[in-house]
């Protein structure tokens, strides 16, 4: 069956541009959620999506990151006035329910602000 | 706040085993355990919930040390498949949660 999906696979911006990043949650999956990935770093929580519930932002590291969900399908996850600092690899990530299952990631964007 | 991963790198010769460890500061709830190849997504390897239960996966296994709040991956007879950087991410809740990742461990095996 079809995996998560994200697009582009790699995006070059200037600094200072915004940048719109996608990601397509395997079918089912309720829970949606999106981590950054510096250079031989680990991975960084972001913002996750439970269903219908508010979601939970307290990873955002600034007020120019934003993220949206339609329903319980496609994310947006949008970066505002790019910094150099934001170039990362941007993953998403989905799974069942509420209760706790494993995380199935996409390929991730790679960001690269010039 | 973020578990710390020991070693941070290890060259092994196929058909040697070795341990990894993920321990935290915080009491936890569950430890899921990825490895992610070279500019690969992280692939799934297994969840431990709180309890202390060991479980396997072929010839990885892993164990979850709650009074410790640390868990360990042992993979036994590497194979050249098993190269790449293992994360522990933990959870310290029992439902559905973000997850909090270590800065991972590079695995080589050599032939």
């Amino acid at each position: 069956g079809a995996g998560v999906s994200q697009s582009p696979s790699n995006k070059v911006t200037e600094k200072g541009k915004d940048v719109e990043l996608r990601c397509d949650p395997i079918s089912g999956h309720t829970a949606l959620y999106w981590y950054r990935q510096r250079l031989g770093q680990g991975l960084e929580f972001l913002i996750y999506f439970q269903g219908n519930s508010a979601p939970d932002k307290s990873g955002l590291p600034s007020d120019r990151f934003s993220a949206e969900r339609t329903g319980e399908s496609v994310s947006t996850l949008t970066i505002q006035r790019t910094q150099q600092e934001d170039s990362a690899v941007y993953l998403c990530a989905s799974s069942w329910g509420q209760t706790i299952y494993e995380q199935y990631f996409g390929p991730g964007t790679r960001l690269t602000v010039t | 706040q973020q578990p710390v991963q020991s070693p941070q790198a290890v060259i092994l010769r196929e058909g040697e085993d070795a341990v990894i460890n993920c321990s935290s500061s915080k009491a936890l709830y569950s430890v899921h355990w990825y490895r992610q190849k070279h500019g690969e997504a992280p692939v799934f390897l297994m969840i431990l919930l709180k309890g202390g239960e060991q479980k396997g996966h072929e010839k990885i296994s892993a164990s979850f040390n709650e009074k410790k709040q640390q868990s360990s991956l042992y993979l036994t007879a590497s194979q050249l498949s098993y190269s790449g950087t293992y994360f522990c991410g933990t959870g310290v809740v029992s439902g559905n949660t973000p997850l909090v990742f270590g800065k991972g461990t590079r695995l080589s095996v050599i032939a």
